[in-house]
């Protein structure tokens, strides 16, 4: 199974400033995704993020809001830009190796914003 | 939305009891697959069923899949109070996107 880092594990903003999370995959992997988790909620798909080419957002998520890089096989960062206290929230990234194979998910990232 | 939903949203038992939860979904899927998480923490994969399967065991883990009613279920045999934690289920398409269902909460008291 693939190994995912993600970092930082947890941070506290001022809001109106932007975090930018990393996401660490030990192997190559084809497909590695973003999600957030709010406060005691299920687990909601923003984007999935593409090498080579512009992340696909799901909707009622934009770019503006979340810019994601994805500048190799094994790495991405997600940015949650002009925070508010409404983006407090488990961030997750996740990476599968291809399709029907399991996807696995680093620890999370958990934003407070003050 | 597409959110799956889990029952129960809670659920309390006794160690050594077993404990099913259950999985509905609206998508079609290629896969379903079944995660842990302990208290706000990342997500352990337990289990993936494919489509075409209708049954899969892992260690005290069982999973069933019933495509035609759109819902799976997972059963936890002997549980443990290291058991204590939500388990999501997810419904894998084409795109190896997953939507996530509601959650279980599980508590395991000793």
């Amino acid at each position: 199974s693939a190994v995912i880092s993600q970092k930082p594990s947890r941070d506290i903003c001022q809001r109106g400033t932007s975090l930018t999370i990393q996401c660490q995959v030990d192997s190559q992997v084809t497909m590695m995704f973003w999600y957030r988790q709010q406060p005691g909620q299920s687990l909601t798909l923003i984007a999935t993020a593409n090498q080579g080419s512009e992340a696909t957002y799901e909707s009622g998520f934009v770019i503006d809001k979340f810019p994601i890089s994805r500048p190799n096989l094994t790495f991405s960062t997600l940015t949650v830009s002009n925070l508010s206290p409404e983006d407090s929230s488990i961030y997750l990234c996740s990476a599968n190796r291809g399709e029907g194979q399991p996807q696995h998910f680093g620890d999370g990232t958990r934003l407070s914003i003050l | 939305s597409q959110q799956g939903e889990e029952d129960p949203q809670a659920l309390s038992i006794q160690e050594g009891e077993n404990a099913t939860m259950n999985c509905s979904y609206k998508t079609s899927i290629n896969n379903l697959q079944w995660y842990r998480q302990n208290s706000g923490r990342g997500l352990v994969h337990l289990i993936l069923i494919r489509s075409n399967e209708r049954e899969k065991h892992s260690g005290r883990l069982r999973v069933t899949l019933d495509t035609s009613k759109k819902s799976s279920s997972l059963l936890i045999t002997a549980s443990r109070a290291a058991d204590t934690a939500s388990y999501f289920c997810a419904a894998g398409g084409a795109t190896n996107k997953l939507i996530f269902g509601t959650g279980t909460l599980l508590a395991v008291q000793p």
